[in-house]
């Protein structure tokens, strides 16, 4: 199977908003709503900001919202903060408990 | 707190074995599936491989089929990855990932390089 589509970089002013897609197929993101997000700074652990498609675990700012239509997922971030550049990967449950992660966008605060 | 502590000697030449471990603490081990994610230099996530809680039911991306073993010892807390006929492209950071009751990778390991050079 090959890698989610994403864009490969996204860019804002502070205290805008951007959106990542994520592309799969049925297969994938549109076949079952187990769709997460990460967010990996440079040279850190990636940190899960996103899980079964739009939720968010304890401590990730509701800035950060997502959703899902057909084989396409999206990540959001409203009111960008200079702490939010960084990569984001997105993943998807492929069945058989096989995962596939998407390309990675790099998000730059301008 | 979730601590999730990679080890391993880090440099093999092609063609070489080499076993990472991931020593797990801050949680009850034996109740969550645990994996490994890699992600070569400049390049981005590959989940490689998971396994279930009691071991029984395991996972390989295509890539690593016949060549990587994944294995844990729940009385240990632990959760390894034997890999064999290594390649230049299995240069990676290696990542112990723990899966949450949610389905996600929701506690990741500092990461552990893996070099695979002559």
């Amino acid at each position: 199977q090959s890698a989610l589509t994403q864009p490969r970089s996204v860019s804002g002013s502070p205290g805008q908003s951007v959106t990542i897609s994520c592309t799969g197929t049925s297969s994938d993101v549109g076949g079952y709503d187990y769709v997460s997000w990460y967010q990996q700074h440079p040279g850190k652990a990636p940190k899960l900001m996103i899980y079964e498609v739009t939720n968010r675990p304890s401590g990730v700012p509701d800035r950060f919202s997502a959703s899902k239509s057909g084989n396409t997922a999206s990540l959001t971030i409203s009111g960008l903060q200079a702490e939010d550049e960084a990569d984001y990967y997105c993943c998807s449950f492929a069945g058989s408990h096989y995962y596939i992660f998407g390309l990675g966008t790099e998000v730059t605060v301008l | 707190e979730v601590q999730l502590v990679e080890s391993g000697v880090g440099l093999v030449q092609p063609g070489g074995s080499l076993r990472v471990s991931c020593v797990a603490s801050g949680f009850t081990f034996k109740n969550n599936w645990m994996g490994w994610v890699r992600q070569a230099p400049g390049k981005g996530l590959e989940w490689v491989a998971n396994i279930r809680q009691d071991g029984n039911e395991i996972t390989y991306v295509e890539s690593v089929k016949g060549r990587f073993t994944i294995s844990r010892d729940n009385a240990k807390n632990s959760v390894y990855l034997q890999m064999n006929s290594l390649r230049e492209d299995d240069t990676a950071v290696y990542y112990c990932v723990r899966w949450g009751l949610t389905g996600a990778m929701d506690n990741w390991g500092q990461g552990i390089l893996v070099t695979v050079s002559s």
